[in-house]
């Protein structure tokens, strides 16, 4: 079975400090990766996405970036956290079949708060 | 670029009423669309999701209907109990020019179930 595993749970960093969180999935391969921000009582904005090793799609200008490494890893950073980078970061992954859309399976979140 | 609205952004009911959500979806090319639920704290999961293929599916006690000519979607949730409180999210999915799928997220929706 699949399983996604994300880390840490929750992190706690000075401002200016650099940011670096893990996403890696088991049980399958080539898996379409995300990462999203949900801030506090908001919505799931869509922050990267990745179709391959080394691809990686933007969707909003940010303090962040991504990076996959390898197949099943997915690793959002930043050089230097502001503030506004607080908030609870989802990784994704989905299988796509036969070019058809699946569900997308979320980790467990990791709660970043810079202070 | 692809935008999803979600509405009401909270919504509280008596225990046993229906819950009503509704979304629309900017990007006609969009054929996936799944519901997610998600607990305080805790990671979303899917609830119940429809292709473009499809107008209406159902699953015991929960509902979703699709209007692609007015690009719009709805969750049904009938004879509510109070641990269908949490926040739902819509979303919508769609291929991108890189031939990857993009998954989209409302806002939220805050559900409170009244006993």
């Amino acid at each position: 079975s699949q399983t996604i595993h994300q880390w840490p749970a929750t992190l706690v960093q000075p401002v200016g400090s650099p940011l670096s969180l893990e996403c890696t999935v088991e049980g399958t391969s080539n898996p379409n990766l995300y990462w999203y921000r949900q801030a506090a009582g908001r919505g799931l904005q869509l922050l990267f996405y990745s179709v391959g090793i080394g691809q990686i799609s933007s969707e909003v200008p940010q303090n962040l970036s991504a990076s996959r490494p390898q197949d099943r890893q997915f690793i959002l950073s930043s050089k230097k956290l502001l503030l506004s980078d607080s908030g609870f970061y989802l990784c994704a992954w989905r299988r796509i079949r036969l070019l058809q859309d699946t569900e997308a399976f979320f980790g467990q979140g990791t709660r970043l708060t810079v202070v | 670029g692809e935008n999803v609205e979600q509405h009401p952004s909270t919504l509280s009911v008596q225990e046993g009423d229906s819950a009503v959500i509704k979304c629309t979806y900017s990007d006609s090319a969009s054929n996936y669309f799944p519901w997610y639920k998600q607990e305080l704290g805790k990671r979303p999961q899917l609830i119940i999701d429809i292709r473009s293929n499809v107008g209406e599916k159902k699953d015991q006690r929960i509902a979703v209907t699709l209007n692609k000519t007015a690009k719009h979607f709805s969750l049904h949730i009938t004879e509510t109990q109070p641990e269908d409180s949490a926040v739902y999210f819509c979303a919508a999915s769609t291929v991108t020019m890189d031939s990857s799928y993009k998954l989209i997220f409302g806002s939220g929706t805050r559900l409170l179930v009244r006993p």
